[in-house]
């Protein structure tokens, strides 16, 4: 099975801050990754798929790249929505693989 | 606009089962493989499997065979699960997710399923 091995587990951060959480693959799994965003009250959402693509209505201060294994998810300029949990999510090959989650907290 | 719209909670009793529903709307049912996807209370999430509609092949986490059978109503546009044998261990909010652009593009609210004596 493919890791993936979410790094940090919680990240405490201010309003405005810059921030990137990052998923590194075990294996090669490509472009094949998304960002998933969950709000306390258990909602998903997808942000980012296929490593880099915005999904629609997502706010551009989300990005997604690569660098190697390492998957990055940036948050260009922290808004008060955005603390909530974050997951990456591989489906390169299964079973597909999630990242253990990145918990951002409001400094 | 896509809705998938899931089933309410369930409580049941160890040993039994239960099988939780995906209403999916605003797309062609049979074009998007629908995963179902697991999360224990204050844990992170695990893909259980999916399905495609259009031909209804399946395809399962090792971990989950023999405890989830996914099925599909294309006249009602419905994934299932069923979850068999329940112990603690099993209680969870499970998900289901569909495509775009792209797997898990669109989510479900989620099913809390609780299984207690």
């Amino acid at each position: 099975d493919i890791q993936m091995t979410q790094s940090p587990s919680s990240l405490s951060a201010s309003l405005g801050e810059r921030v990137s959480l990052t998923c590194r693959a075990s294996q090669d799994i490509g472009s094949s990754l998304n960002w998933l965003q969950q709000e306390p009250d258990g909602t998903i959402k997808r942000l980012i798929y296929a490593t880099s693509s915005l999904d629609s209505g997502v706010p551009k201060r989300f990005s997604g790249s690569r660098s190697g294994s390492d998957y990055s998810l940036t948050i260009s300029s922290l808004e008060s929505e955005d603390f909530v949990d974050y997951y990456c999510l591989q489906y390169a090959s299964s079973p597909l693989t999630f990242g253990a989650g990145t918990k951002l907290e409001l400094k | 606009q896509v809705q998938l719209q899931q089933s309410g909670p369930e409580l049941v009793k160890p040993g039994a089962s239960v099988r939780i529903s995906c209403k999916a709307s605003g797309y062609t049912f049979t074009s998007y493989y629908i995963h179902w996807v697991k999360q224990r209370p204050g844990q992170g999430l695990e893909w259980i499997g999916w399905i495609y509609p259009g031909n209804v092949n399946t395809k399962y986490n090792e971990k989950f065979k023999g405890k989830a059978t996914l099925t599909a109503d294309k006249s009602s546009s419905t994934a299932y699960m069923q979850l068999s044998s329940l112990t603690s261990e099993d209680s969870a909010v499970y998900f289901c997710a569909s495509g775009g652009k792209g797997p898990f593009a669109y989510w479900g609210q989620g099913t809390l399923v609780t299984v207690s004596a």
